[in-house]
């Protein structure tokens, strides 16, 4: 979809083993954002980059660390999964800091057990 | 911190009825709010108002936003089973390494029935 791309689509993992989720955009844009979203909350902004090696924590970065060591690559990693992680994780990607046309990747459902 | 706030969180409507989405919000360095629809998968972009007071308007679809009061409604008549989705609103936000960081509303889940 319009050049971003979420792996895995799904996954179950354990508690307490580490996660990777990755997003990838062909679209060479500068800003990528990794939301999450829960029932009764929307989508909450866990981390964001505005280039590669920048970037920034959202609202709900607690547990999450991420990496971008390439524009077309944001890596979202949960170092220890709890089952409070249990979501669904859209990646975004933006052209500019005067754009707000998101465009949003199809999501990874991710279920801790 | 930024809040948008969105009723109702649900609503069951006919095809066929008016419905009317509330969006309010409360954010420093205030730039635009949008809207969004998500049906399966990803949200997909609907409206960007920046100015109060100006219609925006998509076939059945039209959303305004008042600047003094901090809202935005958005506004779908004739319904059609195919508008079954959540409605996104979302802030964004202008300020310093924020400029263009969007902060979302729980969202409204809205159900045509046939």
């Amino acid at each position: 979809d319009a050049g971003i791309t979420q792996s895995p689509r799904h996954k179950v993992t354990e508690t307490g083993t580490p996660v990777t989720l990755r997003c990838h955009q062909t679209e060479n844009h500068r800003y990528m954002y990794w939301y999450r979203q829960d029932p009764g909350h929307g989508l909450r902004l866990i981390h964001y980059s505005y280039g590669v090696k920048d970037t920034d924590k959202g609202e709900v970065s607690d547990g999450y660390s991420v990496s971008r060591s390439k524009t077309e690559d944001f890596l979202l990693t949960l170092e220890s999964a709890t089952s409070s992680q249990t979501s669904v994780y859209f990646c975004a990607i933006r052209p500019d800091r005067t754009s707000y046309g998101y465009t949003f990747g199809s999501g990874t459902r991710l279920t801790v057990v | 911190e930024d809040k948008v706030v969105q009723s109702p969180l649900s609503l069951v409507v006919h095809e066929g009825d008016t419905v009317t989405l509330n969006c309010s919000y409360e954010v420093t360095n205030f730039r635009s709010l949008l809207w969004y629809k998500q049906e399966k998968k990803a949200p997909t972009f609907l409206f960007m108002l920046t100015s109060s007071g100006i219609e925006k308007k998509s076939g059945r679809l039209s959303s305004i936003l008042d600047k003094k009061e901090l809202f935005s409604i958005l506004n779908i008549t004739a319904t059609q089973t195919g508008d079954s989705a959540v409605y996104l609103c979302a802030v964004g936000n202008a300020g310093g390494t924020s400029y263009g960081k969007l902060t979302f509303g729980q969202g409204t889940i809205l159900t045509v029935h046939p």
